[in-house]
C-alpha cells in the first residue's frame, strides 16, 4: 500500500532564506506528483505537477524534482517571502491518490 | 474559468439528518473525487469516479454514498450522519487515472459540523 511521507512536520524560516521541502513515497510505479500549498481553512492550490518521466519542474521561485527509483521528491523556494507561509502537501497518483500530511512553512519576517 | 464548485460552503447539522453536498466541475474531467481532510490525519480519499456511472471506494468510504450521473456533477451524500463525520470535505476534478499528465483541481471546500 501507498504511503507519503512529509518531514519535517513544521519548519520555521528567516525572510531571504532558500528552503527544500521533503516528499517521500512507497511504491514508485506512479503516474505523477503533485504539489500543493493551503492556507488555513481554505483549500488547496496546485504548484507544479511532476510527471513520472520528467525529473523537474519550474515555476517562478519554485522548484520540484523527482527521484522515482528512490522514492522521494522535493519542493525548492526560492528567496523566500512572508507570503509563502502555508501548509505545503505533496499526493502521489497511481492508482489511487495519496496525499502526504503536509509541511507546514513558517516564514519568518 | 476553469472551476470546482462545492455548495454548501459551511454546513451545521444534527446526527441522523440526511444531507447532500454538491459538487460540480467545468473542465469536462473524467475523474471526480472526494476527500475529507482531519487534524493529524491529512487529506484522504471518501470516493472517486473514473466516468459517468463508475464509482469506487476510497480509503475512507463509511458512512457516505456517492452518484455520477452526468460527467460534471459528484454529489456526496450522508444519509445518516454522525458527529465523526464533522469535517472539512473537498471535491477535485482531473483528467482519467492513467494519463500522466492529470492535474488535480480542488473545491473550495466544505466545512461540515454534525452536532
Amino acid at each position: 500500500k501507498q504511503e507519503v511521507t512529509q518531514i519535517p512536520a513544521a519548519l520555521s524560516v528567516p525572510e531571504g532564506e532558500n528552503l527544500v521541502l521533503n516528499c517521500s513515497f512507497t511504491d514508485s510505479a506512479i503516474y505523477n506528483l503533485q504539489w500543493f500549498r493551503q492556507d488555513p481553512g481554505k483549500g488547496l492550490t496546485s504548484l507544479l505537477l511532476i510527471q513520472s518521466s520528467q525529473r523537474e519542474q519550474t515555476s517562478g521561485r519554485l522548484n520540484a524534482s523527482l527521484d522515482k527509483s528512490s522514492g522521494r521528491s522535493t519542493l525548492y523556494i526560492a528567496a523566500s517571502q512572508p507570503g509563502d507561509s502555508a501548509t505545503y502537501l505533496c499526493a502521489v497518483r497511481d492508482d489511487k491518490i495519496i496525499f502526504g500530511k503536509g509541511t507546514r512553512l513558517h516564514i519568518l519576517p | 474559468e476553469a472551476q470546482v464548485t462545492q455548495n454548501p460552503r459551511y454546513l451545521i447539522t444534527v446526527t441522523g439528518k440526511k444531507l447532500t453536498v454538491t459538487c460540480s466541475q467545468n473542465m469536462n474531467h473524467e475523474y471526480m473525487s472526494w476527500y475529507r481532510q482531519d487534524p493529524g490525519l491529512g487529506l484522504r480519499q471518501i470516493y472517486y469516479s473514473m466516468n459517468v456511472e463508475v464509482t469506487d471506494k476510497g480509503d475512507v468510504p463509511e458512512g457516505y454514498k456517492v452518484s455520477r450521473k452526468e460527467k460534471r456533477n459528484f454529489p456526496l451524500i450522508l444519509e445518516s450522519p454522525s458527529p465523526n463525520q464533522t469535517s472539512l470535505y473537498f471535491c477535485a476534478s482531473s483528467l482519467p487515472t492513467g494519463l500522466s499528465y492529470n492535474e488535480q483541481f480542488f473545491g473550495p471546500g466544505t466545512r461540515l459540523t454534525v452536532l
